[in-house]
């Protein structure tokens, strides 16, 4: 069946430092790939998305680019504030299909 | 705009009781969901709803029920709780499928004891 494997967590990062959290996935046919963000004490919000290979999702500075030849959707972003603190969720969600499928999330903490 | 909203954001239960977890979205939007999200295990799907009169479980449904009347509503119902149930629940839902993405609630944080 569909899965996502994220990387694990959590990360811990300094002000404006790079950021790369992993994640890749096993799917038939041609999924489309969304990151969520998920901030303490809050519901998840689609943070980016992308719905056919080599499409980049980007939003708030964050990047990702679907890559079918590795099954890749690695989120990135250039410049982590404080504020950005939070955990991130891949996700994916097969053509037709109604649901989406999770990974397990990687949290975030960016230090000033 | 209020999206999908979920009451009560915390419960406290003792084992054996039930309750209602209450979804609403003023999205009209077709698909609805209900996930549970425990510690370090992401997100795992209990039912969901294609449209009004329409249900169908998820991956983890033992423990739950859940009806849709209507567009709007989608109550998640506990009958006999267990500590096994304690947990974060979603409710989310979704214009289409594929590349529509969901619109999630701010969740219930339920413990039960």
């Amino acid at each position: 069946g569909d899965s996502v494997t994220q990387m694990e967590g959590p990360v811990t990062l300094s002000e404006e430092a790079f950021l790369t959290i992993n994640c890749t996935y096993t799917a038939t046919g041609y999924p489309s790939l969304f990151w969520y963000v998920q901030y303490p004490g809050e519901g998840l919000q689609l943070l980016l998305k992308a719905t056919k290979a080599d499409d980049k999702g980007s939003n708030k500075g964050f990047e990702a680019t679907y890559r079918k030849e590795t099954t890749s959707f690695h989120l990135e972003k250039g410049s982590v504030q404080v504020s950005d603190s939070a955990v991130y969720f891949c996700a994916l969600s097969s053509s037709g299909s109604e649901k989406l499928v999770f990974g397990k999330g990687t949290k975030l903490t960016v230090n000033p | 705009n209020a999206g999908v909203t979920q009451t009560p954001k915390f419960r406290i239960l003792k084992i054996g009781q039930s309750m209602t977890l209450q979804c609403t979205q003023d999205m009209n939007h077709n698909y609805m969901y209900w996930y549970r999200q425990d510690p370090g295990m992401g997100l795992k799907l209990i039912y969901y709803s294609v449209g009004a009169g329409i249900t169908d479980k998820g991956e983890v449904p033992n423990g739950y029920n859940v009806s849709r009347s209507t567009t709007e509503d989608f109550p998640l119902r506990l009958e006999l709780a267990a500590p096994s149930q304690t947990s974060v629940y979603f409710c989310a839902s979704s214009y289409g499928t594929g590349g529509a993405g969901y619109t999630f609630g701010s969740g219930t944080r339920l413990t039960v004891v």
